[in-house]
C-alpha cells in the first residue's frame, strides 16, 4: 500500500543553520508529493508540491526534489529563520482522490 | 474570500453525548475529507467525499458519521460510540482528480 516515512524529530537549529528533514515515500503508480506546515492550533497550509519525477517544488526559501530512484522528497532550506518553527509534513496524493501523510516533523529554531 | 471554515474552535463533549463538527467552503471544491490528528502524530483519515451525496470511509471510520447533502458543507458527527474523540480535527478540500489538499484551521474536541 502507499505510505510516507518522515524523520523522526524534534529538529532543533539555530537561526540561519541549514535545514534539510528527511522524507521516503512508497506508492504504486505515480504520485504527485507536497510538504505542508502547521502552526500552533492551526490547520495545515501548503508549502510546496511536485507532480513528476525530477520536479523541484520550491516555496519561501524552502526546496525539495521529486527522486523517484530513491523514491523521496526530502524538504531544504539554507538559512532558517525563527518563523520557520513549526511542525512540517510530508504527503503523498495517489491520483484516486487519496491522501497519505507522515507523522510529522517538529522544527524548533532558536535565535 | 475564499476558503474552508470550521466552527466551532473548540468543542466539549460529555459521555454518551453526539457533537457534529462543521466544515463549509466557498472554493468551489467537488472533493472534501475530515482528518484526525492526536497529538505529536500524523493525520489520520476519518472519511471523505469526492461528490455531493456520495462519501466514503476512511481508515479510522468507526464512532464517526457525516453527510454530503451540499457541495459546500461536510458535517462530522462524532457519536456516542467513539471512546476516545479527544483530538484535533481537520477538514479539507480539493479539486475533484486535481491534487492539492486546502485545510481549514481546525476543532478541539475535548470530553467533559
Amino acid at each position: 500500500g502507499n505510505s510516507v516515512t518522515q524523520m523522526e524529530g524534534p529538529v532543533t537549529l539555530s537561526e540561519e543553520a541549514f535545514l534539510t528533514i528527511n522524507c521516503t515515500y512508497t506508492a504504486t503508480g505515480y504520485p504527485s508529493l507536497f510538504w505542508y506546515v502547521q502552526y500552533p492550533g492551526e490547520g495545515l497550509q501548503l508549502l510546496l508540491k511536485a507532480t513528476k519525477a525530477d520536479d523541484k517544488g520550491s516555496n519561501k526559501g524552502f526546496e525539495a526534489t521529486y527522486r523517484k530512484e530513491t523514491t523521496s522528497f526530502h524538504l531544504e532550506k539554507g538559512s532558517v529563520q525563527v518563523s520557520d518553527s513549526a511542525v512540517y509534513f510530508c504527503a503523498l496524493y495517489d491520483n484516486f482522490n487519496k491522501f497519505y501523510f507522515g507523522s510529522g516533523t517538529k522544527l524548533n529554531v532558536k535565535p | 474570500d475564499g476558503g474552508i471554515t470550521q466552527s466551532p474552535k473548540y468543542l466539549f463533549r460529555k459521555e454518551g453525548q453526539n457533537v457534529t463538527l462543521s466544515c463549509e467552503q466557498n472554493l468551489n471544491h467537488d472533493a472534501m475529507y475530515w482528518y484526525r490528528q492526536d497529538p505529536g502524530q500524523g493525520l489520520r483519515l476519518i472519511y471523505y467525499s469526492q461528490i455531493v451525496n456520495d462519501f466514503q470511509k476512511g481508515d479510522i471510520a468507526e464512532g464517526y458519521s457525516v453527510s454530503r447533502e451540499k457541495k459546500e458543507s461536510f458535517p462530522l458527527t462524532v457519536t456516542s460510540a467513539q471512546k476516545n474523540p479527544t483530538a484535533f480535527y481537520l477538514c479539507a478540500s480539493s479539486i475533484g482528480g486535481i491534487e492539492t489538499q486546502y485545510f481549514g484551521p481546525g476543532t478541539r474536541l475535548l470530553v467533559l
